[in-house]
Parts: C-alpha cells; sequence; structure tokens
C-alpha cells in the first residue's frame, strides 16, 4: 500500500514571502499521478497543481509549483508571492496508475500542512 | 451549476440514531467515492463505485452502508451512529481510467454525534 507523509505540521510565512510545503512518498509502483489540494476554512477541497510521474518536467500553475524528485519520491510545493487568501490546509496527494478498478482506487492524502500567512 | 452536490451540509443528531447523507453529481463521471476526514484532518477513502458496482470498501463498521441507485448518485446511510463518526464526510467524483484526472469533491457533510 502507498503512503504518503507530510512532515510540517504547519508551517507560517510572510505575505509575498516563498514558502515550500515537504511531501514524500512510498510507492513500489513505476506509474502514478501526484496531486496538492488546498483546503480553506470553507472545507471546500481545491486541486492546486498535479504532477504525472512519468513527466520530468515540474508542473506549474502561476504562482503555484513542485519539485518533483521521482528517486526520492518527493513532492513538494512551492509557493511563491504568498497572498492572504493562500492560508489554508494543503494535501499532497498520491494517486496509483494500475488499471484494476478503473481507477476507483481513489487518492491516498497525507495528513496535511496547516499554511499560515503573517500579513 | 455545482458539480459534485452533498447533502446535508451540517448534521446534529444523537447517539442510536440512523441518518443518510446525499450525493449527486453532473460531470458524467463513472466513478464516485466517499472521504471521511477525522477531528486531525486527516482524508481517508471508505467507499468508492464504478458504475454503481461498489469497487472499495474499506475497514468501514458495517453500519455504515453505501448505495448507488444510478451513476450520478452515491449516498451513505449510517445506523445505530455512535460519538466517533463526528466527522466530516466528503462525495468525490472521477472520471473511470483517467487516473491523472483529479478527483471533484463536495463541500462536506460534518456530522456532529451527541
Amino acid at each position: 500500500a502507498q503512503t504518503v507523509t507530510q512532515s510540517q505540521p504547519e508551517m507560517s510565512v510572510q505575505e509575498a514571502e516563498t514558502v515550500t510545503l515537504s511531501c514524500t512518498y512510498d510507492t513500489s509502483e513505476s506509474d502514478y499521478y501526484l496531486f496538492w489540494y488546498k483546503q480553506p476554512p470553507s472545507r471546500q477541497m481545491i486541486l492546486v497543481i498535479r504532477q504525472e510521474a512519468y513527466k520530468q518536467q515540474n508542473a506549474t500553475e502561476n504562482r503555484f509549483s513542485v519539485n518533483f524528485q521521482k528517486a526520492a519520491k518527493s513532492f513538494s510545493l512551492k509557493i511563491s508571492d504568498s497572498q492572504l487568501g493562500d492560508a489554508a490546509m494543503y494535501f499532497c496527494a498520491y494517486r496509483s496508475a494500475g488499471y484494476s478498478g478503473g481507477g476507483a482506487d481513489g487518492l491516498t492524502f497525507g495528513k496535511g500542512t496547516h499554511l499560515i500567512i503573517q500579513p | 451549476d455545482t458539480a459534485v452536490s452533498q447533502t446535508p451540509k451540517y448534521l446534529v443528531t444523537q447517539m442510536g440514531n440512523d441518518k443518510s447523507i446525499k450525493c449527486e453529481q453532473n460531470l458524467g463521471h463513472d466513478t464516485m467515492y466517499w472521504y471521511k476526514q477525522d477531528s486531525k484532518k486527516f482524508l481517508k477513502i471508505m467507499f468508492s463505485y464504478n458504475n454503481k458496482e461498489l469497487i472499495i470498501n474499506e475497514t468501514v463498521p458495517n453500519r455504515f452502508s453505501p448505495k448507488s441507485p444510478d451513476k450520478a448518485h452515491l449516498n451513505l446511510h449510517i445506523n445505530s451512529l455512535e460519538l466517533g463518526d463526528s466527522a466530516v464526510y466528503f462525495c468525490a467524483s472521477s472520471r473511470q481510467g483517467a487516473y491523472n484526472s483529479p478527483l471533484h469533491f463536495g463541500n462536506g457533510t460534518r456530522l456532529t454525534v451527541t
């Protein structure tokens, strides 16, 4: 079974600064997908960014980028120019690309990192 | 237009009662899930359905019974509620076989058992 570890329960950053959230995972599979989700106090689960394991290029979405190190099984999220609206819980998630069940195994989540933005 | 909608948003009930949470998605997805988020915010899959067929049934007490009347709906019925069932329950959906496709989540149902 796959596991996802987020070693930082809480992080704090000044507004406009850059912060990096860590995520490591354990898997014996070679093909999989990784995601970062954001959960603000409203409880919504919002997709931030995704990465295909077969792609060497790191994904970027505006101020959000990842550092994907497949050999090290590491998938960190960098938020540049932090804004007050970035304050939320951030979850790293793993999805197997196995073909049994048509993908119904869903996502395996880490325990989350609570990101605080200091004005 | 809400993609994945859950009702109710909040549910407060007493121990021993039976309650249901409803979920509907209008994304045309084939696969639907129930996740439980505990008080420490940990998200864990409970069930998944693919084309109305149960695929995953994690170690969940049999007081929890999912029901999928059609591909667009996955309801969760809970019998004999216990204090430990208090949590936020999320419904989600995704396209069958589209592993790079994210799960789309509902806004969650906060269940409080007193």
